[in-house]
C-alpha cells in the first residue's frame, strides 16, 4: 500500500504567494525527505527531516513533521516561477537498516504562475 | 559531470523484446537502487543493492534482472517486455544506509514505452 499520500494533488498560485503542501504517512520512520521533481527530469532532493526533529528550514523551505499525526508539511515562501514542478515526500522507514529504502507519496504539482 | 547517469534516455521496443538500461554513479556511494515511476507519477522501489549485493527486491517478476559488476554500476535487464513495464525508470544511489538515512542522488531517468 501506498505509505505517503499528498495533499493538495495539484496547487496552483502566483508568484510571491507561499505554497504549503502536506504529506501523511502510515508507518513508524527514521525520516522525511521531500523532493522536486521538474518535467521530465529527475528528482532532486529537498530537505530531510528526522523523526526526532520537528521543524527545519532550508532557504525559502519549511517542513515540519509531526510523528503523532504521521504528517509532514512543505511550506515554499515567496514562490517563483522556477518552482513549478512536481513535490514528493518520501518516508524511510524505521525497524533497522532500511538501506535508504525509500516509499513515496503520489506527489503534488505545483504550479505559480508569473 | 553527472552524478548519477543513465542510458538511454529513451527506449521504444516492441512487446516481447529484451532490453537493458544502464546506470553509473560517481558519487562513490555504496548503495544503488531502481525505481519505477508510472503514468500517474506514482514512484515505486523496484531494487536496491548495497556493494554488488542484491539486498531489496520488491515483488518484481523475475523478468526484470539487475546486475551489479561494482558498487558504481547497477544495470536494469528486462526479458520478454509487456506493455505494463511502460514507465520512467530512475536509477538512485545513496551513501551507506543507516540508522538515521540519508538523501538519494537520482539519474534523469529513462522513459521506457513498449509497442
Amino acid at each position: 500500500s501506498q505509505q505517503g499520500e499528498e495533499d493538495p494533488q495539484a496547487l496552483s498560485i502566483q508568484e510571491g504567494e507561499n505554497a504549503t503542501m502536506n504529506c501523511s504517512y502510515k508507518t513508524s520512520i527514521n525520516n522525511l525527505q521531500w523532493y522536486r521533481q521538474n518535467s521530465g527530469r529527475g528528482l532532486v532532493h529537498l530537505i530531510l527531516i528526522r523523526s526526532n526533529e520537528r521543524e527545519k528550514h532550508s532557504g525559502r523551505l519549511r517542513v515540519t513533521l509531526d510523528t503523532s499525526k504521521k504528517s509532514s508539511s512543505l511550506l515554499i515562501t515567496a514562490s517563483r516561477a522556477a518552482d513549478t514542478a512536481s513535490y514528493f515526500c518520501a518516508t524511510d522507514g524505521a525497524g533497522g537498516t532500511s538501506y535508504g529504502k525509500l516509499t513515496f507519496g503520489q506527489g503534488t504539482i505545483l504550479t505559480v504562475h508569473p | 559531470d553527472t552524478a548519477v547517469s543513465q542510458t538511454p534516455k529513451y527506449l521504444v521496443t516492441q512487446m516481447g523484446n529484451d532490453k537493458s538500461i544502464k546506470c553509473e554513479q560517481n558519487l562513490g556511494h555504496d548503495t544503488m537502487y531502481w525505481y519505477k515511476q508510472d503514468s500517474k507519477k506514482f514512484l515505486k522501489i523496484m531494487f536496491s543493492y548495497n556493494n554488488k549485493e542484491l539486498i531489496i527486491n520488491e515483488t518484481v517478476p523475475n523478468r526484470f534482472s539487475p546486475k551489479s559488476p561494482d558498487k558504481a554500476h547497477l544495470n536494469l535487464h528486462i526479458n520478454s517486455l509487456e506493455l505494463g513495464d511502460s514507465a520512467v525508470y530512475f536509477c538512485a544511489s545513496s551513501p551507506t544506509g543507516t540508522l538515521d538515512g540519508t538523501e538519494a542522488f537520482f539519474g534523469q531517468g529513462t522513459r521506457l514505452t513498449v509497442v
